[in-house]
């Protein structure tokens, strides 16, 4: 079957840094997205991997391992709008797929 | 450049009534998308076009669902009957094969509720 795995709830400080984890299994691959979702709102593009290693884009990175069915996303710097739901996706062929999203709160 | 566009913003119906959903795509924006995101949950794919063909629908409920997409532009997502598990966020998202990164960018979507 296909199945996408992250933590359901986090929380961190802010300034601190933190990483979510996401693991999958899908019949195919052609990529990796996370997209950020703030409560009451659709989801916006953050980063899509699609060769193994790290790809950063200022506060926040995002990590694959095509071997291991696993990424992960780097905020650093956090802030207090950093608090969202963080959702990742996996396209394995001609269908994306989201898992239920981590929940982050961002405490000062 | 005008984002995807859906309405109505929020709907609430009794079960067994009958509810439609409309989106506009970014303009030139191939594929279409239906989520239907439950509180807590990630969106999940009902249906996917490609222009006015669908790729995917096998997650639509077909005996109540429906959705169309005539001239490969704008779609319409139908419910009827409605049930109470109904009550979910229905996102329409598109996409472009010439944007590198195949993001999928997503409307505001409709709030449903079914009392």
């Amino acid at each position: 079957g296909q199945n996408i795995d992250q933590p359901t709830e986090m929380t961190a400080t802010e300034g601190a840094i933190v990483q979510i984890n996401c693991t999958y299994q899908t019949s195919g691959f052609n990529g990796l997205f996370w997209y950020q979702q703030h409560a009451g709102e659709a989801p916006t593009f953050l980063s899509y991997n699609v060769l193994d290693g790290l790809e950063e884009k200022g506060r926040f990175s995002s990590f694959l391992s095509r071997s291991k069915g696993y990424s992960y996303l780097l905020l650093k710097e956090l802030q207090m709008k950093d608090s969202a739901s963080y959702l990742c996706a996996v396209n394995g062929g001609f269908k994306t797929i989201f898992g239920a999203g981590t929940r982050l709160f961002v405490k000062a | 450049e005008a984002g995807v566009a859906q309405s109505p913003r929020y709907k609430i119906i009794e079960k067994r009534q009958s509810v439609a959903f409309w989106c506009n795509p970014i303009s030139g924006h191939a594929t279409l998308y239906w989520y239907q995101q439950i509180l807590g949950q990630g969106p999940k794919l009902l249906i996917q076009f490609q222009n006015n063909g669908v790729v995917d629908d096998s997650q639509l409920p077909k005996d109540r669902f429906s959705a169309e997409r005539l001239k490969g532009v704008d779609s319409t997502l139908k419910i009827q009957p409605a049930k109470l598990e109904d009550s979910a966020v229905y996102l329409c998202a598109s996409s472009s094969p010439r944007i590198a990164t195949y993001e999928q960018y997503f409307g505001p979507g409709t709030r449903l509720t079914v009392t």
